[in-house]
């Protein structure tokens, strides 16, 4: 089984300011990786995803997030935030080779842009 | 392309009443997933399905939850009798098959009072 901590609620921030979202994970076996957002009244949409192959991955939005599995973490960074990413965002994994499979979400961390 | 269709939008009944949500997946996505997302929680997935089998259903509350998906296409998911705890949004899910990535739909707000 996998597990996902992100290990902040909320995280406010000022505009045009740089922002890490932080996002752990536990598994016994290989996965893949997800980071989703979620507006309000909305349902989730898919930032950015790790299958394989190169660590840092670019999403839409201008949102990037490095996989490094030694210390088991998938955070999500985005240089410059505006006000319209307030939102919360929702790291998930799976094991790998079922990419829609059966995912394990986190907590979720709000993020508050502030003008 | 048409995204993952949910309804209603929003639904409030009292405790020990029945209700029922829809969901409309992708034109072709064979697998379709049922989450339930608490207030401040992380969605929690509750049944998958594989065309109209039911592949996982292991935290899917079943003296009180039901989900169908008739002909492989669009599903129901059911709650008889309502508990208060059971006040969260309901997002449906599907993807082409197991290995691709889900699209959510919008979720359904159920308020049991």
């Amino acid at each position: 089984a996998q597990s996902v901590t992100q290990l902040d609620s909320q995280v406010p921030v000022f505009e045009e300011a740089p922002v890490e979202l932080r996002c752990n994970y536990s598994s016994s076996v290989s996965v893949y990786l997800f980071w989703y957002v979620q507006y309000p009244n909305q349902g989730l949409q898919l930032l950015l995803k790790y299958l394989s192959g190169s660590t840092l991955v670019k999403g839409i939005n201008g949102f990037e997030a490095e996989f490094n599995k030694s210390q088991t973490s998938f955070h999500l960074r985005k240089p410059s935030v505006h006000i319209s990413d307030t939102a919360e965002y929702f790291c998930a994994v799976t094991r790998s080779g079922v990419a829609g499979n059966m995912l394990t979400f986190g907590g979720g961390t709000r993020l508050m842009v502030k003008p | 392309e048409a995204g993952v269709a949910q309804s209603p939008r929003y639904k409030i009944i009292e405790k020990r009443q029945s209700v029922a949500f829809w969901c409309n997946p992708i034109s072709g996505h064979a697998t379709l997933y049922w989450y339930q997302q608490i207030l401040g929680q992380g969605p929690k997935l509750l049944i998958q399905f594989q065309n109209n089998g039911v592949v996982d259903d292991s935290q899917l509350p079943k003296d009180r939850f039901s989900a169908e998906r008739l002909k492989g296409v669009d599903s129901t998911l059911k709650i008889q009798p309502a508990k208060l705890e059971d006040s969260a949004v309901y997002l449906c899910a599907s993807s082409l098959d197991v290995q691709t990535e889900a699209f959510f739909g919008q979720g359904t707000r159920l308020t049991v009072v």
